[in-house]
């Protein structure tokens, strides 16, 4: 099974609106982290966001924001007031384990966003 | 990405030459990994250090890639004898911090 879900191989959104990228996820692990990264077309991974399974609250970072619902084993990054420099792919990954374990990264196979005038 | 420092950032190698590609982290990061990311993939973990030994190897395709860590900071991935399946992005991270990666084209 995949551990890492993109449904979405491709969006587009209009500039100024807001849009949704899905991830699922599946572990068996109490203890583990999700993470989004940006990829524009110059190829480098940019970092997010950042959830971790024992967080109260959704993470936000600027206009990030990771919609957490632990049950349905879901962390789908809302990205708001979108932007022409938003267009990029974007991965969600996984960590298992806690920050002591140093655990490496598995990593959907992304989505990629558009945005439109 | 800033602290991880990657090189070359492009490389062109004929089919059955060996190549070097090179990690070079900031001080002070422990654990490090290289990831592979394909044309149109996500990427894929290839191997862990936690300073200079290599707990999990799990993800090297193949007897053809190796790769060593010296003096907790630097490391290098070797492919022996490269195939045009090797063609890919080479990725190295410390923590959760990516480099700008090496795209490797086996011509």
């Amino acid at each position: 099974a995949q551990k890492i879900t993109q449904t979405q191989p491709g969006m587009f959104v209009q500039e100024k609106e807001a849009v949704t990228l899905d991830c699922t996820y599946d572990t068996s692990d109490p203890s583990y982290g999700l993470f989004w990264y940006k990829q524009p077309s110059s190829g480098e991974m940019i970092f997010l966001i950042y959830q971790g399974s024992y967080d109260q609250q959704n993470a936000t970072e600027g206009r990030y924001s990771l919609n957490f619902q632990k049950a349905r084993k879901s962390a789908n990054l809302v990205i708001s007031a979108s932007q022409l420099g938003d267009s990029a792919m974007y991965f969600c990954a996984m960590r298992e384990g806690g920050w002591a374990t140093a655990s490496k990264l598995t990593f959907g196979t992304g989505t990629r966003l558009q945005v439109t005038l | 990405g800033a602290g991880v420092s990657q090189s070359p950032s492009n490389k062109v190698t004929e089919k059955g030459k060996d190549v070097e590609l090179r990690c070079d982290p900031i001080s002070g990061h422990t654990a490090l990994y290289w990831y592979r990311q394909s044309l149109g993939q996500g990427l894929e973990f290839l191997i862990y250090f936690q300073g200079n030994s290599a707990p999990d190897k799990s993800g090297l395709p193949s007897d053809r890639f190796s790769a060593e860590r010296t003096g907790g900071s630097v490391s290098t991935l070797t492919i022996q004898r490269t195939q045009q399946e090797d063609s890919a992005v080479y990725l190295c991270a410390v923590g959760y911090t990516f480099g700008s990666g090496t795209r490797l084209t086996v011509v």
